[in-house]
């Protein structure tokens, strides 16, 4: 079955710290998206790409970059990791293709604490 | 002003009534909305998707837009404890193509 898989599931880095982390899916997808929750904010685009070596910027880019090579993977990397960037990072996908082409298929979730 | 507002509750109602969220979006060009379901430390699943003004329904899930008035709501009738979870209302604004704008959810609670 085809799937969305992203790692680590958890971390705890230091501030400063470079981290990525990475998200795989075998949909075959174009758009892949990330996206982070805090409490009360919902979710929020961070960076995201319709396409091999197409990149943008979301709404809360500062401090996070992504790559786009392949059609399989996104990294999201942070720089230097900061406390206001522990969050919970979700990244999705969508084919783009059709109607409901705009369905977002979600990874279960990295879990980053930075101290 | 939030582009997509949703109260965030908590809602609590009983096993067997009809549950009513809400959501309103700034931008009226949008035209895609959706609702996601999100159990406590598990990812976003698709519920619903609506495209077109007035009712779609799916099982027990009604979703029902209005253009005009600027909102999407989810009426989940015959409620079971097993739809407690917070609901996410997403929207792609006019302009955005591909992406989704995010309300920050509702959180339900089916009480026994």
């Amino acid at each position: 079955d085809a799937e969305i898989t992203q790692s680590p599931r958890h971390k705890i880095t230091e501030t400063g710290r470079q981290v990525t982390l990475a998200c795989h899916q075998t949909w075959n997808h174009n758009n892949m998206f990330w996206y982070r929750q805090d409490l009360g904010h919902g979710l929020r685009l961070i960076h995201y790409s319709y396409g091999v070596q197409d990149t943008n910027k979301g709404e809360v880019s500062d401090g996070y970059s992504v790559s786009r090579s392949n059609t399989e993977d996104l990294p999201l990397t942070l720089e230097s990791a900061a406390s206001s960037q522990t969050s919970v990072y979700f990244c999705a996908s969508s084919s783009g293709l059709s109607s409901g082409a705009n369905v977002l298929t979600f990874g279960a979730g990295s879990r980053l604490t930075v101290l | 002003q939030k582009e997509v507002e949703q109260n965030s509750g908590p809602l609590s109602v009983p096993e067997g009534a009809i549950a009513s969220l809400n959501c309103t979006y700034s931008d009226r060009g949008s035209q895609s909305f959706f609702w996601y379901r999100q159990y406590s430390g598990k990812s976003p699943e698709l519920i619903m998707s609506i495209y077109s003004n007035g009712d779609k329904e799916d099982g027990r899930f009604t979703a029902q837009l209005n253009k005009a008035s600027q909102y999407v709501s989810l009426l989940i009738r015959d409620s079971q404890p097993s739809d407690s979870a917070t609901y996410l209302c997403a929207v792609i604004l006019s302009g955005s193509a591909r992406q989704l704008t995010f309300g920050s959810g509702t959180q339900l609670t089916v009480l026994p």
